[in-house]
């Protein structure tokens, strides 16, 4: 099982620009999110999809949109790219607790830089 | 405002000393993680506590989870250089995780 993947590793953008982070998993999970780590903030929850065709917002989903069209996949897209987006983004997933999710798995991070 | 504070923020000790790390929130949660994430890394999952009171041993380290379910610990005895790294603490509230602030650990060898 490769697990958790996500591509690309780094990415430099230009302030406007759109783009989208890839990610997949072969555990078949139900439950995947999406997060960005900052200096001294920890990990925030941008989108999260508890099955395929479902998603929802975490705590700072402005400027990103997310779908789940197959149980494996989780794309996040970023409309149009400002600086304040430049961070490192995890994709995760873990089974549904059915209460709430169980111990997540994350995927190796993409380094996204906005000039 | 974050859900999870924990703290210290960083922490730099020589090898064989022991230490702790500190999770607190006001909010009353399920259950507690303590992931490990060394840099360009994702993070790892550590251990998970359940029961409020909870005590449990991963070899040099030791996760309890506080009879309120507001407030977990990570000790570590006889620290290791391999034990340098970020160490998050997160719970899941409803459909949502949250995660600490994080505690950037380095051992001096």
């Amino acid at each position: 099982n490769a697990g958790v993947t996500q591509t690309p590793k780094f990415q430099v953008l230009k302030t406007g620009q759109s783009m989208t982070l890839q990610c997949a998993q072969d555990m078949n999970h139900e439950y995947m999110s999406w997060y960005r780590q900052d200096p001294g903030m920890g990990l925030r929850l941008i989108h999260y999809s508890v099955g395929a065709g479902i998603t929802d917002q975490g705590e700072v989903p402005n400027g990103y949109n997310v779908s789940r069209s197959t149980t494996e996949d989780f794309p996040l897209r970023l409309l149009s790219a400002a600086p304040s987006q430049t961070s490192v983004y995890f994709c995760a997933s873990s089974y549904d607790g059915g209460v709430s999710p169980y111990e997540q798995y994350f995927g190796p991070g993409t380094r996204l830089t906005v000039t | 405002t974050q859900l999870l504070e924990q703290s210290p923020q960083f922490l730099s000790i020589q090898e064989g000393e022991n230490l702790t790390v500190y999770c607190n929130s006001s909010s009353v949660f399920s259950s507690l993680q303590w992931y490990r994430q060394e840099p360009g890394e994702g993070p790892v999952l550590l251990v998970t506590v359940v029961t409020g009171g909870e005590v449990k041993k991963l070899k040099r380290l030791t996760f309890q989870f506080g009879d309120a379910r507001k407030d977990s610990s990570l000790h570590i005895t006889a620290a290791q250089p391999g034990d340098t790294g970020l160490y998050l603490c997160a719970g899941p509230t409803g459909n949502q995780f949250y995660f600490g602030t994080g505690t950037s650990l380095t051992v001096i060898p």
